[in-house]
């Protein structure tokens, strides 16, 4: 497997909730528990959002909340704001080493 | 705190090698693995492997293996990535991070392949 799978896109409007899924086989997702999200805005470096599947490091707004059912893990941003419209990356151990997920671009309406 | 600092920007000719440096200030290689990754104009992020400072262990990615060698010097706190047979895909911006709960990230260096 090159990459865990993610929509391309996800819009919402101001206030809204959007999840984004991360696809993944037993091998990775399905196995592990470890599971982060990384957020990105244009020219800057990934940041950690979520670890653990479900862990908010420090700092980091709690409308952000990670979860994984069976070999998908989903990101569910509650409260969209404008400054959370950037690339979101899902991130897995798996039994070779770490696999990044295809990134989603978030659009605020 | 940490910050990882990279090395400059580096143009190659299809064929050749590019070894870029990632150095660790503040509280040197303890406690995190150093992980590369790239990014490709406009693409996603490609993870290539990672080195264990302390042991210079390594794993890589399939797709690099043969073709890619990390190694550090623990003695000046700094990792290195090399990589071969360049060709225009190489062309991205290849990060050191920490890809933990540190997330100590590098700030990029960009490797451009042309002619």
């Amino acid at each position: 497997q090159s990459a865990l799978t993610q929509p391309a896109s996800v819009s919402g409007s101001p206030g809204q909730s959007i999840t984004i899924s991360c696809t993944g086989t037993s091998s990775d997702i399905g196995g592990y528990n470890y599971i982060a999200w990384y957020q990105q805005h244009p020219g800057k470096a990934p940041k950690l959002i979520i670890s653990e599947v479900s862990n908010r490091p420090s700092g980091v707004s709690h409308r952000f909340s990670g979860s994984k059912s069976g070999n998908t893990a989903s990101l569910t941003i509650s409260d969209l704001q404008t400054e959370d419209e950037a690339d979101y990356y899902c991130m897995s151990y798996t039994t070779t080493g770490t696999l990044f997920g295809t990134g989603t671009k978030v659009t605020v309406l | 705190q940490v910050q990882l600092v990279q090395s400059g920007a580096e143009v190659r000719k299809p064929g050749a090698s590019v070894k870029v440096s990632c150095k660790a200030s503040g509280n040197t290689f303890s406690g995190y693995y150093v992980h590369w990754v790239r990014q490709a104009p406009g693409q996603g992020l490609e993870w290539m492997g990672l080195i264990n400072p302390n042991s210079g262990d390594t794993n890589y990615a399939q797709k690099f293996q043969g073709r890619v060698t990390m190694t550090r010097d623990t003695s000046i706190s700094t990792a290195y990535m090399e990589l071969t047979r360049l060709t225009s895909d190489d062309t991205a911006v290849y990060y050191c991070a920490s890809l933990d709960d540190f997330d100590y990230w590098g700030q990029g260096t960009l490797v451009t392949v042309s002619s």
